[in-house]
């Protein structure tokens, strides 16, 4: 089984600003990672996902995340936030055995105007 | 193209009484996986099937709480005797065949409180 560690629980962070949201796991033999927003009281949203190719994965609104597999990372980084991401953010994990999903705790990401 | 759709969307139910969340998948999806997220935490692997299938229900609690998916209609997640611990966020999320690794698509989520 895999464990998926989020160690910040709550980041601010002023409007404008650099954010990075960190995501380690345990094992990287043969991982999907993924990164999901979830906005209040709503269903999670698929943000970006590595499968395989480039390390380096950007979602639409300007987030990237990173595969480093010697440090078994997947921080997702944006240079500069807006107000509306404020908002939960997950990161996943699913490897080749079995189809499930591991989530770490979530990362609360509050913009500060 | 509709979403997964849960319903209902906030369920409230007193100790002893059966919880039933509703899952439908997303059009041409036929895998279906439940998750639970309890207060503060991340969410947690339940069960995962295929029409008329159970085929991993290792996060299942073994007892009160059972999961189908029949050849016609929604998914059920059915929770008998609630207790207060049963309060949680739970999530459906459907894939098409052969890509539930890759590729899974989640609701919005049935918030069940126990009073």
């Amino acid at each position: 089984a895999q464990s998926v560690t989020q160690l910040d629980s709550q980041v601010p962070v002023f409007e404008e600003a650099p954010v990075e949201l960190r995501c380690n796991y345990s094992s990287s033999v043969s991982v999907y990672l993924f990164w999901y927003v979830q906005y209040p009281n709503q269903g999670l949203q698929l943000l970006l996902k590595y499968l395989s190719g480039s390390t380096l994965v950007e979602s639409i609104n300007g987030f990237e995340a990173e595969f480093n597999k010697s440090q078994t990372s997947f921080h997702l980084r944006k240079p500069s936030v807006h107000i509306s991401d404020t908002a939960e953010y997950f990161c996943a994990v699913s490897q080749n055995t079995g189809n499930q999903f591991y989530f770490g705790t979530g990362t609360s990401l509050t913009v500060i105007p | 193209n509709a979403g997964v759709m849960q319903n209902p969307r906030h369920l409230v139910r007193r100790r002893g009484q059966e919880a039933r969340l509703r899952c439908s998948p997303m059009k041409g999806h036929s895998h279906v996986y439940w998750y639970r997220q309890l207060p503060e935490e991340g969410l947690k692997f339940m069960v995962y099937l295929q029409k008329e299938n159970i085929i991993d229900e290792s996060g299942m609690p073994k007892e009160r709480f059972s999961a189908e998916f029949p050849k016609e209609g929604p998914s059920i997640l059915r929770i008998q005797q609630v207790v207060r611990g049963d309060s949680a966020a739970y999530f459906c999320a459907s894939s098409p065949v052969g890509q539930g690794r890759d590729t899974q698509y989640f609701g919005p989520g049935t918030r069940l409180t126990v009073l």
